[in-house]
């Protein structure tokens, strides 16, 4: 089946430093990933939809000078986090969409769980 | 209001028992309704679609109301190996939103 693969898995950085994160799709061409962020105990919340060659599209309130995110071939895109605070702390996940599978198309990165200390 | 709305649960079950929850969508317009299972700490991962029609896959059952806009999930015959958060998901386009999940602990 179609594989996601997310690095890195866990990620503590300093205040103030930038932490990437890179998503790939393993065995099939994602013209379309997907970030989210997710608290504690709360839901998956969609922060911005990466399309392949051309700009993300965030979501309203994500600051996209603070979250980038490049999505320069059709297997790979990665998120950055810049000049990460505490706040930023959170469990990150991207989704790779299959297209030829339809809406069952989506296929999850493991995750990264972001301490910014 | 929320999109996508769960009991939070949590459903403290004995194996062998029957769970069932329930979630609410705001949107008329979803298009497509799926249960999703996340471990603590781990990605999501499909547990099944579901249909109008209602749709089995061994003992798991959900149902869909459009007209009430709600689903349902049916757990039968619990396993220790069940417990983990149930997560809601419905599509708009291509867009997935997600609920906050619900909590079920199925014990020995």
């Amino acid at each position: 089946g179609a594989v996601v693969s997310q690095h890195p898995s866990r990620v503590i950085c300093k205040s103030g430093t930038s932490v990437k994160i890179e998503c790939r799709s393993l065995d099939f061409q994602a013209t379309t990933m997907f970030w989210y962020r997710q608290f504690p105990k709360k839901s998956l919340m969609l922060m911005a939809t990466s399309n392949e060659g051309s700009k993300a599209t965030y979501e309203q309130g994500v600051e996209k000078d603070k979250f980038l995110i490049n999505h320069a071939s059709l297997t790979l895109s990665t998120l950055t986090v810049t000049s990460a605070h505490p706040e930023d702390s959170s469990f990150y996940i991207c989704s790779a969409r299959d297209t030829d599978r339809g809406n069952y198309g989506y296929t999850f990165g493991s995750g990264t769980r972001l301490t910014v200390v | 209001r929320k999109e996508v709305e769960q009991d939070p649960g949590p459903f403290n079950v004995p194996e062998g028992a029957t769970v069932a929850f329930n979630c609410t969508y705001s949107n008329s317009a979803s298009q497509s309704f799926f249960w999703y299972r996340q471990d603590c700490r781990k990605e999501p991962k499909l547990l099944m679609s579901v249909y109008s029609s209602g749709n089995e896959d061994g003992r798991f059952t959900a149902q869909l109301n459009r007209a009430s806009q709600y689903i349902s999930l049916l757990i039968r015959d619990s396993k220790l190996s069940d417990s983990a958060t149930y997560l809601c998901v419905v599509t708009n386009d291509y867009k997935l939103s997600f609920g906050a999940g619900t909590t079920v602990t199925v014990r020995a």
